[in-house]
């Protein structure tokens, strides 16, 4: 099992722009979910899903939208870049109570 | 609101010492703990995890961590710290939610000197 991946690795991006973080899972595990990570704020819930067409909200869900069309994948989509999304994201799934992280994206904005 | 707080964002040990990291919870019901570890430019690798059963858990590298309900405590220890040991360490509670968030304290720093 390849686990959870994500791409990019890094990206930099300008204000205004748009674009799609890429997370996958091999486990099938129905659980996924986006955080992002800043200094001294540990991680934070942006969005997740339950299982394919279930997505919801997390607790920082504003300028992010995301999709589930299969159990495998969960992109995230920054809809209009801001310095403020400036962060390192990371995609996890879940089985049972663990949840297992990808090794994230770190996402300059400018 | 539920939070998680490590105390210590910086904890500096040297090699050989007992490393003592301290995670509390707000809540008095006994959820889900979890201690991750990130190394440089990582992702988190989860330690150890507790949910049911015996409080002291044992995790991967040598850690353990004691379920402390009445005191609301989760602190994470290691008889003898090695060089490899430095990293970030951030404790985590799945509060049993439907949506399974995990709330994250602020992370600690961990630094070993030879």
């Amino acid at each position: 099992n390849a686990g959870v991946t994500q791409t990019p690795k890094f990206q930099v991006l300008k204000t205004g722009q748009s674009m799609t973080l890429q997370c996958a899972q091999d486990m099938n595990h129905e659980y996924m979910s986006w955080y992002r990570q800043d200094p001294g704020m540990g991680l934070r819930l942006i969005h997740y899903s339950v299982g394919a067409g279930i997505t919801d909200q997390g607790e920082v869900p504003n300028g992010y939208n995301v999709s589930r069309s299969t159990t495998e994948d969960f992109p995230l989509r920054l809809l209009s870049a801001a310095p403020s999304q400036t962060s390192v994201y990371f995609c996890a799934s879940k089985f049972e109570e663990t949840q297992y992280f990808g090794p994230g994206t770190r996402l300059l904005v400018l | 609101a539920q939070s998680v707080t490590q105390l210590g964002s910086h904890v500096s040990v040297s090699e050989g010492a007992l490393v003592l990291l301290r995670c509390n919870y707000s809540s008095s019901v006994p959820p889900y703990l979890f201690w991750y570890v990130q190394y440089p430019n990582q992702g988190l690798q989860l330690l150890l995890k507790y949910t049911t059963g015996a409080t002291l858990v044992k995790g991967i590298n040598g850690f353990e961590a004691e379920f402390k309900k009445s005191e609301t405590s989760f602190h994470l220890t290691k008889p003898s710290a090695h060089m490899s040991d430095a990293a970030e360490y951030f404790c985590a509670v799945d509060w049993g939610t439907s949506y399974g968030k995990l709330t994250f304290g602020q992370g600690t720093i961990l630094t070993v000197h030879p």
